[in-house]
């Protein structure tokens, strides 16, 4: 199997403080993981593609100073929010893409989530 | 860009069949995914079809038309426990065909 843990589930924070979540492929390495945010009963939206050992590329209208990711090893990729605000209150899931998988095939894993308050 | 189009609702009783459609734009095509997600929890990998005709997987199944720009997703045997969200996703050209663009997810009840 393939399997993608985040860390926090879940957290509550105080407006302006920085909050850091965790995302690792337990068992497989992975060059790329993406950072994805959901609000409720809405789709997920990508906000960021994570490279192992390069720089993130973000998608449009996501702020890369206020998103920090960072792809240190095949197996952990981390998202900082900074200075969160409530708007920044919603679901923010991580994926990640199994090493060496041939373009035509779907292998992309996905962590369970962490559910950011920002009171 | 890409966009894909589903319906936000479907109901069904159990043990009946529903198919959800899913339309989609794109500028370049690395197939059609489908993904299942309940209430509070992560996504997860139902199908994928990169080639047109039907893809069969127990009880579900999915179908491609490349020349249509279409695709569906069909439960059969509904349970109570397929109510979820099911979301269409297609691979961007971006970033080697990598990136997913999801469309906006059709929420299945199931009802008894």
């Amino acid at each position: 199997g393939a399997v993608v843990s985040q860390h926090p589930s879940r957290v509550i924070c105080k407006s302006g403080t920085s909050v850091k979540i965790e995302c690792r492929s337990l068992d497989f390495q992975a060059t790329t993981m993406f950072w994805y945010r959901q609000f409720p009963k809405q789709s997920l939206m990508l906000m960021a593609t994570s490279n192992e050992g390069s720089k993130a590329t973000y998608e449009q209208g996501v702020e890369k100073d206020k998103f920090l990711i960072n792809h240190a090893s095949l197996t952990l990729s981390t998202l900082t929010v900074t200075s969160a605000h409530p708007e920044d209150s919603s679901f923010y899931i991580c994926s990640a893409r199994k090493t060496g998988t041939g373009a035509t095939t779907d292998t992309q894993y996905f962590g369970p989530g962490t559910r950011l308050t920002v009171l | 860009g890409q966009s894909l189009e589903q319906p936000s609702e479907v109901t069904a009783v159990e043990g009946a069949i529903v198919q959800i459609n899913c339309t989609y734009q794109t500028s370049g095509f690395y197939g059609l995914s489908w993904y299942q997600q309940h209430d509070g929890g992560a996504p997860t990998f139902l199908s994928y079809n990169a080639l047109d005709g039907l893809e069969e997987t127990g009880r579900f199944s999915s179908f491609l038309s490349r020349s249509d720009s279409y695709g569906y997703l069909l439960l059969q045997e509904l349970q109570m426990k397929d109510s979820a969200s099911y979301f269409c996703a297609v691979r961007d050209q971006r970033n080697y065909g990598q990136n997913f663009v999801f469309g906006p997810g059709t929420r299945l009840s199931v009802l008894p």
